[in-house]
């Protein structure tokens, strides 16, 4: 398989700031994918994005594969936003490999 | 998209006792998996749930710990057999619609064993 790195491990952000998680993978991947699973534990997908960039509101993802990044863009932070962060990428056939994770708190 | 539930949402159970999940997606989809999600760590697969044939199990896990079934092309369960404190853990099914495709997760079980 491939390895996966996220980072920061840990963030803390007061609410209204920007922040920006970064996720390395030590392959070329088929496509790539981020999750926020929230404090219940249910697993939300942000983005499906083998390549370029996508925006959802407060939300934008930008994958280059040639050199083996995506990184997921939050703007003005909410409390709502907490919870920890994953990307997923697929290397071969169907298989997702997660990351290490992104853990967010977002303080009023 | 799809819409996928999971029965129970969590559980208490005895060590050596086992416990059956089920994931139930509301549309026929080919691919579904199963993940553990240990406390505090990532997400693991445990196998590919495999409709007509057995499932196809990642390095360290075994059919007779947690066999799995898949009598159709919308519902699976996967069985914690035997089970020690160490299975405690949150366990979640998966789908994927198309190769290579968007994966979507159900809301999990969490399972303490005690």
């Amino acid at each position: 398989g491939i390895q996966v790195e996220q980072s920061p491990p840990d963030l803390i952000l007061q609410e209204g700031a920007n922040s920006t998680l970064r996720c390395n993978f030590s392959d070329s991947v088929n496509n790539l994918q981020w999750f926020h699973q929230n404090p219940w534990g249910q697993l939300i997908n942000l983005f499906y994005i083998p390549s370029g960039t996508k925006q959802n509101g407060r939300l934008s993802a930008t994958t280059v594969a040639t050199e083996r990044y995506s990184l997921l863009y939050i703007s003005s932070s909410q409390t709502t936003d907490s919870g920890v962060y994953f990307c997923a990428p697929i290397h071969t056939g169907n298989q997702f490999y997660f990351g290490t994770g992104t853990s967010l708190t977002v303080i009023p | 998209s799809a819409v996928i539930s999971q029965k129970p949402s969590r559980d208490i159970c005895q060590r050596g006792t086992s416990l059956t999940i089920q994931c139930q997606v509301d549309s026929q989809v080919t691919m579904m998996f199963w993940y553990r999600q240990q406390p505090g760590q990532s997400l693991t697969l445990i196998a590919t749930a495999n409709q007509g044939s057995e499932a196809t199990y990642e390095s360290g896990f075994v059919i007779d710990k947690f066999p799995i079934s898949r009598p159709n092309l919308t519902f699976s369960t996967l069985t914690v057999s035997n089970m020690s404190p160490e299975d405690s853990s949150i366990y979640l099914c998966s789908v994927q619609l198309a190769d290579a495709g968007a994966q979507y997760f159900g809301p999990g079980t969490r399972l303490l064993v005690l």
